[in-house]
């Protein structure tokens, strides 16, 4: 049971490059999401999901797109990188109805520098 | 102002102190009460979580719930070397699709 797995762990960009970080879960999750980190901000959500094909937008969605075509999977798409997209990115999934008294696993992060 | 609110620290206490970690929150509607506590890069791993208002134990960790201040907080006792992480309060209302994080507290526990 590997849990939430996110690659890459590390990803430098240049502004204007694309990329997608990957997330997948084994664990038959319904609620998928996607938070970034950054010092003194603290988590802040960005998408989420509550079931394949079903995505919501988060609290800071502006320059991300994600898709949910499987249960297992909730990629994250960057379409044109900014420097202030510079952040720690972690996926976390919890089973359907559990936001509020079961774990949300998360996995380790994605660091994403962005020049 | 910011939905949650939290001391980032850092908060450095000698082995065996007991530890105080609060956040204070505005939104009424929040029901279920988390912590977090997140290792030097790592991601975030449950440790508690309280309904509405009220005290839980757990070994030496006990969380405080007070709706009526909109405050919570996280009392670790005995503290060990191992707990030096940053700690993360988490709030949601009920039936809600998104957790709402406090910035962090970073603690230091040291020999």
């Amino acid at each position: 049971n590997a849990g939430v797995t996110q690659t890459p762990k590390f990803q430098v960009l240049k502004t204007g490059q694309s990329m997608t970080l990957q997330c997948a879960q084994d664990m038959n999750h319904e609620y998928m999401s996607w938070y970034r980190q950054d010092p003194g901000m603290g988590l802040r959500l960005i998408h989420y999901s509550v079931g394949a094909g079903i995505t919501d937008q988060g609290e800071v969605p502006n320059g991300y797109n994600v898709s949910r075509s499987t249960t297992e999977d909730f990629p994250l798409r960057l379409l044109s990188a900014a420097p202030s997209q510079t952040s720690v990115y972690f996926c976390a999934s919890v089973e359907s109805g559990g936001l509020g008294n079961s774990p949300l696993h998360f996995g380790n992060g994605t660091r994403l520098t962005v020049t | 102002q910011k939905e949650v609110e939290q001391d980032p620290g850092p908060l450095s206490v000698p082995e065996g102190a007991i530890v105080s970690l609060n956040c204070t929150y505005s939104n009424s509607a929040f029901q279920y009460f988390m912590w977090y506590r997140q290792y030097s890069r790592k991601g975030p791993e449950l440790l508690m979580y309280t309904y509405s208002s009220g005290n839980k134990e757990d070994g030496r960790f006990t969380a405080q719930v007070d709706k009526s201040s909109k405050y919570i907080s996280l009392f670790i006792r005995d503290s060990q070397p191992s707990d030096s992480a940053t700690y993360l309060c988490a709030m949601t209302t009920g039936g809600g699709n998104k957790l709402t994080f406090g910035t962090g507290t970073q603690l230091k526990v040291e020999l």
